[in-house]
């Protein structure tokens, strides 16, 4: 049962365009989430996260969205820049006591072209 | 500064020998540390997770095993590698619920 999902495999986008990279989740219990960014053969890195008392959340060029009610939140980066090339990890986390227990999606890459 | 720290970096094994992968964390004390891994194809799955020496939870059966003998060390093991155990392992810990921070990962291949 796949808890988190990114329906979207491969995303391409232009350099300064907005990039959107969604994710859908069916755990109403989640009351977390995160962004990581991956490059080949290194390990996952924490972009940005949103509480789920929030709707929306900013860093510089990286904005989150949540809507609760429709279960799905969006990552967007803008304007897209080529060093944004990567694969994409949603993940979910809830209340369980001190362990961060996440749960991911399967990833999005995404490709920045000049 | 915190830092984690994984090896070996790549591993090619055949099926049915042993595995140990070892992770370490530096500028922290008693850490939550986890081990997960990206199948070919597929998402991070959560394996193991420690909130303590000695304290291992499995989140899905399989053929690994995972061990803290230390507070700041983590192995993950396997007496008899399977084709299937193939893929990406990645260690990380978190200072309690919410982000975590990941090693820079090892692969395994299981010939």
């Amino acid at each position: 049962d796949q808890q988190v999902k990114q329906n979207s495999p491969s995303l391409s986008v232009q350099e300064g365009r907005i990039s959107i990279l969604n994710c859908d989740y069916t755990n109403s219990m989640f009351d977390y989430f995160l962004w990581y960014k991956k490059y080949p053969a290194e390990g996952p890195t924490f972009l940005i996260s949103i509480s789920s008392i929030k709707d929306k959340n900013e860093d510089g060029r990286f904005t989150v969205f949540l809507n609760k009610s429709a279960k799905h939140l969006s990552l967007h980066i803008v304007p897209s820049q080529p060093g944004d090339s990567a694969v994409y990890f949603c993940a979910a986390g809830g209340n369980t006591g001190t362990a961060s227990k996440l749960t991911f999606g399967t990833g999005t890459r995404l490709q920045v072209t000049l | 500064s915190q830092t984690i720290h994984q090896w070996p970096a790549t591993l090619v094994q055949p099926v049915g020998s042993p595995l140990s992968l070892e992770c370490t964390v530096e500028g922290t004390s008693n850490p939550n540390l986890y081990w997960y891994r990206q199948a070919a194809g597929r998402g991070l799955q959560l394996l193991f997770y420690s909130v303590g020496i000695g304290q291992i939870s499995s989140e899905v059966p399989q053929n690994l095993s995972a061990s803290r003998p230390q507070d700041r060390q983590f192995i993950l093991s396997s007496k008899k590698l399977l084709l299937s155990d193939s893929g990406f392992y990645l260690c990380a810990w978190s200072e309690s619920a919410g982000e975590l921070f990941f090693g820079e990962g090892s692969r395994l291949t299981v010939l």
